[in-house]
């Protein structure tokens, strides 16, 4: 059974940081594009990063409102992912979620973790 | 980035009904677009993919259409389970965006 549960979330002060981890499990990991998806309370989705799989070299996207801020990687050797978050604003507050892109195209999300609020608040 | 616009954004509609929910793309997207069902307080599920493609486990209620820039996704008939919040998303190129989300509440 495919499982992913985050950590790492919290109360941080603008400006802060916070490093995010994705523990994977119930699929071989490293074969796997993983993505960053978040939620700002009472909103909808918002796509953050994605990390490609070994056959396509760990290349790495992002959202053009947390390039240079974020940084998305992996330990395929603990089956985690992880997102460190750098220069926090308010507008960074959500649930994070961890997610598991197909492996029929990649293009769709078929597992999701249970998420991780982050709020950034003075 | 390619904007995705659901409508309606709120439906209302009774158990054994037959709902659609359509999304837009701004420009055309091929196939590649997925649909989610999100309950209050838990994350996304995946629905649809390559836009009529089933998920595993999931109802055969549940199918979507389309391509370009047109789709729909459709309840044949609405169970007790089935009220939530639906949401469309795509990723012909980056970023994958999300259209705003339908929220299906009980007449």
């Amino acid at each position: 059974e495919v499982q992913l549960v985050e950590s790492g979330g919290g109360l941080v002060q603008p400006g802060g940081s916070l490093r995010l981890s994705c523990a994977a499990s119930g699929f071989t990991f490293s074969d796997h594009y993983m993505d960053w998806v978040r939620q700002a309370p009472g909103k909808g989705l918002e796509w953050v990063a994605r990390i490609r799989n070994r056959a396509n070299s760990y290349t790495i996207e992002y959202a053009a409102s947390v390039k240079g801020r974020f940084t998305i990687s992996r330990d395929n050797s603990q089956n985690s992912l992880f997102l460190q978050m750098n220069s926090l604003t308010t507008e960074d507050t959500a649930v994070y979620y961890c997610a598991k892109a197909n492996g029929y195209d990649w293009r769709a999300f078929d597992y999701w973790g249970q998420g991780t609020l982050v709020t950034v608040s003075s | 980035d390619i904007q995705l616009t659901q409508s309606p954004s709120f439906l209302s509609a009774s158990v054994g009904d037959r709902v659609t929910i359509t999304c837009r793309a701004s420009q055309g997207i091929s196939s590649y677009l997925a649909w989610y069902q999100q309950k209050p307080g838990i994350a996304p599920k995946l629905l649809i993919y390559a836009a009529s493609t089933l998920q595993s486990g999931v109802p055969s209620r549940f199918s979507g259409s389309g391509s370009g820039t047109e789709f729909t996704l459709t309840i044949s008939s609405l169970q007790p389970e089935d009220f939530a919040t639906y949401y469309c998303q795509h990723l012909n190129t980056y970023p994958p965006t999300f259209g705003g989300g339908t929220k299906v509440e009980i007449k």
